[in-house]
């Protein structure tokens, strides 16, 4: 079956460094990838999505790029602000409808 | 402003009581979902549908049930079969595998 893998957090950072989130994961057929972002008390919003190999998404400074060869959907952003800080998911959707397959999460801690 | 609307935001259950949550969309979407969300386990799926009057059990139905009586509506009950009811529940919606899943905000179940 589908699985998403995304490291564990918390990642605590300081403002203004560079992120990365690692993301991989295991799919039948051609997979669309997500990152989705959760601020505290709220649900998910869209940060970025790929939906073929070698696609990047980008959005409000983010990118990641679907790397098909090692089955990888990192997410990045060159200077992060405290108002980054939230919980970030990867994921993953084969089916046609859009039904998707979450990684746990990764909680990101900026302080100024 | 389309969007999907889940209530209450939050909720208490007495210990045998099935409790019934909201999730009403306006986005004209067929796909609907619910996620089920604990500490450190990302998003869980309980039920979805993708047509009116039709759904199908996802990765943890036991304990839960849905109906789709209308497009717009997809209400979850939590039923006393459910013995670890206390989490955080999200409703979604979608209209196919590349197109971004809108989330509500929400319902916090505690059992009390």
């Amino acid at each position: 079956g589908n699985s998403v893998t995304q490291m564990e957090g918390p990642v605590t950072l300081s403002e203004e460094a560079f992120l990365t989130i690692n993301c991989t994961y295991t799919a039948t057929g051609y997979p669309s990838l997500f990152w989705y972002v959760q601020y505290p008390g709220e649900g998910l919003q869209l940060l970025l999505k790929a939906t073929k190999a070698d696609d990047k998404g980008s959005n409000k400074g983010f990118e990641a790029t679907y790397r098909k060869e090692t089955t990888s959907f990192h997410l990045e952003k060159g200077s992060v602000q405290v108002s980054d800080s939230a919980v970030y998911f990867c994921a993953l959707t084969t089916d046609s409808w859009g039904k998707l397959q979450f990684g746990a999460g990764t909680q990101v801690v900026v302080t100024p | 402003d389309g969007g999907i609307t889940q209530s209450p935001k939050y909720l208490f259950r007495k210990e045998g009581q099935n409790v019934t949550l909201s999730c009403e969309q306006n986005l004209n979407h067929d796909a609907m979902y619910w996620y089920r969300q604990d500490p450190g386990q990302g998003l869980r799926l309980i039920y979805y549908s993708q047509i009116v009057n039709d759904f199908q059990k996802g990765d943890i139905a036991e304990g839960y049930s849905v109906s789709r009586e209308k497009k717009e509506s997809f209400p979850l009950t939590v039923t006393s079969a459910q013995k670890n009811p206390t989490a955080f529940y999200l409703c979604a919606s979608n209209v196919n595998k590349n197109t971004e899943a809108f989330f509500g905000q929400g319902t916090r179940l505690t059992v009390v």
